[in-house]
C-alpha cells in the first residue's frame, strides 16, 4: 500500500491566480495519477505523471493550465493556472502500488475560485 | 480501449438485507478489476481487486465481488448490509496489456437505511 498526503487541504483563491498543489507519498512509486472530482461525482483524470518523462495530459486538460512537476519517485506538484470558478473542485493525487496495480488516493485538496 | 459501466447512480437498501452494485466492464484482453469506497468528506479507498484464480474475491470491511467472464461484470456484494456501508463507489478495470492506467465508472451511491 502507499500513504499519501496533500497540500494544501483546502484554498479558496481569486479568479486569474494560480495555486500549486503538493504531492507526497511514503514510499517510491513510478505511476502517479492527478484527478478533478466534483463532490460526490465520478473521477476525471487530468494528467499521468511518472517520473523522468514529461507528463501526459488527458483529452481536455493541456500543460499551460496545469503543469505538473515530479521530480521524483515520492513527490509531484499540479499547478492550476490562471484560475476561473470552472476550476473549483477537488483535486485528486493517486498512485499505482501493490503488485497488481491497485490505486492508492491522497486525501483531496478542495478548490474554491472566486 | 477499455470502459466500465455502473448502470446504478444510486442502490438504497435496508440495514440488514444483501446488497449489490453492479459493474461491467470492456477491455480487448484479460482484465485486473477493483472497487474503491469514497465514504463521505474522506479520500477513496482501495476495497478489493480480482487478478486470477476463484471468481470471488473477498475484500475489505465485509465486502466481496464476483467476476463473470462470461457476462464481463464485477458486481460488489455484501451479504448484511450496514449503515456504516453508506458511501460512494467506484468500480474500475484495466487491461493486462495496457502499460497504463485503470479506467473508473461514473460511481454509485449507496444508502444503507436502518
Amino acid at each position: 500500500s502507499a500513504v499519501i498526503s496533500q497540500k494544501p487541504s483546502r484554498d479558496i483563491c481569486q479568479r486569474g491566480t494560480s495555486l500549486t498543489i503538493q504531492c507526497q507519498v511514503d514510499s517510491q512509486v513510478t505511476m502517479m495519477f492527478w484527478y478533478r472530482q466534483q463532490p460526490g461525482q465520478s473521477l476525471t483524470l487530468i494528467a499521468t505523471a511518472n517520473q523522468g518523462s514529461e507528463a501526459t495530459y488527458e483529452s481536455g486538460f493541456v500543460i499551460d493550465k496545469f503543469p505538473i512537476s515530479r521530480p521524483n519517485l515520492t513527490f509531484s506538484t499540479l499547478t492550476v493556472s490562471n484560475m476561473s470558478p470552472e476550476d473549483s473542485s477537488i483535486y485528486l493525487c493517486s498512485v499505482v502500488a501493490g503488485n497488481y496495480y491497485e490505486q492508492y488516493f491522497g486525501p483531496g485538496t478542495r478548490l474554491t475560485v472566486t | 480501449a477499455q470502459s466500465v459501466a455502473q448502470p446504478e447512480d444510486q442502490v438504497n437498501v435496508a440495514e440488514g438485507n444483501p446488497l449489490t452494485v453492479k459493474c461491467t466492464y470492456s477491455v480487448s484482453g484479460n482484465p485486473y478489476l477493483f472497487w474503491y469506497v469514497q465514504y463521505p468528506n474522506r479520500g477513496l479507498q482501495f476495497l478489493l481487486k480480482y487478478i486470477t484464480g476463484d471468481n470471488l474475491v473477498k475484500g475489505s470491511y465485509g465486502f466481496e465481488a464476483e467476476f463473470n467472464k462470461s457476462q464481463t461484470s464485477f458486481h460488489l456484494k455484501k451479504p448484511s448490509a450496514l449503515v456504516s456501508d453508506s458511501a460512494l463507489y467506484f468500480c474500475a478495470v484495466r487491461d493486462r496489456t495496457n502499460a497504463g492506467k485503470s479506467t473508473f465508472g461514473d460511481g454509485t451511491t449507496l444508502t444503507v437505511k436502518p
